[in-house]
C-alpha cells in the first residue's frame, strides 16, 4: 500500500528558509484524484493545515501561512515538497505530509519529521 | 475562513462508557468532514469521512453524524486502545481546517 515519508533537515536556523521532502512509495503520485498535504503539530497542541497540491500542480495554502509557503511536486521522483520561509521559534513542529482524496479525508500519513527552530 | 470548534476539549471516561464528540463549524460545510484520532507520538488516524462513512479497517463502535454546521463522534463502548485525542477536520472549502481537539483520559 501507499507510504508516504518525510524528509529534512531537524534544525533550521531562524530567518533561513524549512525545507522538507515527502517521498511517495507503493503507488504513484499521479494516480487517481488524489491531493496531498503538509501539516503541522507543535508540541502539545493541535494540527496545522500547511498547504496542498494536486499532481497538476495546484495549490491552496493556509492564508496565516501563504506569504512564506511553496508546495511543489516532482512526479517524476515521486515527491513533493515543503518550503517554509523566514522562520522563528513558532515554527518549531512536527511536520506530517498527508494524502487526500475530494471529500474523503486524509487517508495515509507520513510518520511525521521534528524541525527545530534555533540558532 | 472557515472555523471549527470541539467539545468538550477533555473528557475523562471509563472503559465501556459511550462517549460522544461534538463538532461545530462557523458555516456549512455540507458533509465535508473528517474525523481523526491521535495518540501521542503518532500521526493521525482517519476514522470517519464525509461526515458518517467509517474508513476501511476501523472498527464499528466508531460512527458519526451531522450536516451543515453540527456534528458528532460517538464511541459506542469506549476501549482502552481509544483514549486519544480526537480532531475534527472540515474540507468543504479550498481551505482545510481542523478542530482543536478533544482528549479523552481516563477516569
Amino acid at each position: 500500500q501507499v507510504q508516504l515519508q518525510e524528509s529534512g533537515p531537524g534544525l533550521v536556523k531562524p530567518s533561513q528558509t524549512l525545507s522538507l521532502t515527502c517521498t511517495v512509495s507503493g503507488g504513484s503520485i499521479s494516480s487517481g484524484s488524489y491531493y496531498w498535504s503538509w501539516i503541522r503539530q507543535p508540541a502539545g497542541k493541535g494540527l496545522e493545515w500547511i498547504g496542498r497540491i494536486y499532481t497538476s500542480g495546484s495549490t491552496n495554502y493556509n492564508p496565516s501561512l501563504k506569504s512564506r509557503v511553496t508546495i511543489s511536486v516532482d512526479t517524476s521522483k515521486n515527491q513533493f515538497s515543503l518550503k517554509l520561509s523566514s522562520v522563528t521559534a513558532a515554527d518549531t513542529a512536527v511536520y506530517y505530509c498527508a494524502r487526500a482524496d475530494y471529500g474523503r479525508g486524509m487517508d495515509v500519513w507520513g510518520q511525521g519529521t521534528t524541525v527545530t527552530v534555533s540558532s | 475562513d472557515i472555523q471549527l470548534t470541539q467539545s468538550p476539549s477533555f473528557l475523562s471516561a471509563s472503559v465501556g462508557d459511550r462517549v460522544t464528540i461534538t463538532c461545530r463549524a462557523s458555516q456549512g460545510i455540507s458533509s465535508y468532514l473528517a474525523w481523526y484520532q491521535q495518540k501521542p507520538g503518532k500521526a493521525p488516524k482517519l476514522l470517519i469521512y464525509a461526515a458518517s462513512t467509517l474508513q476501511s479497517g476501523v472498527p464499528s463502535r466508531f460512527s458519526g453524524s451531522g450536516s451543515g454546521t453540527e456534528f458528532t463522534l460517538t464511541i459506542s463502548s469506549l476501549q482502552p486502545e481509544d483514549f486519544a485525542t480526537y480532531y475534527c477536520q472540515q474540507l468543504n472549502s479550498p481551505l482545510i481546517t481542523f478542530g482543536p481537539g478533544t482528549k479523552v483520559d481516563i477516569k
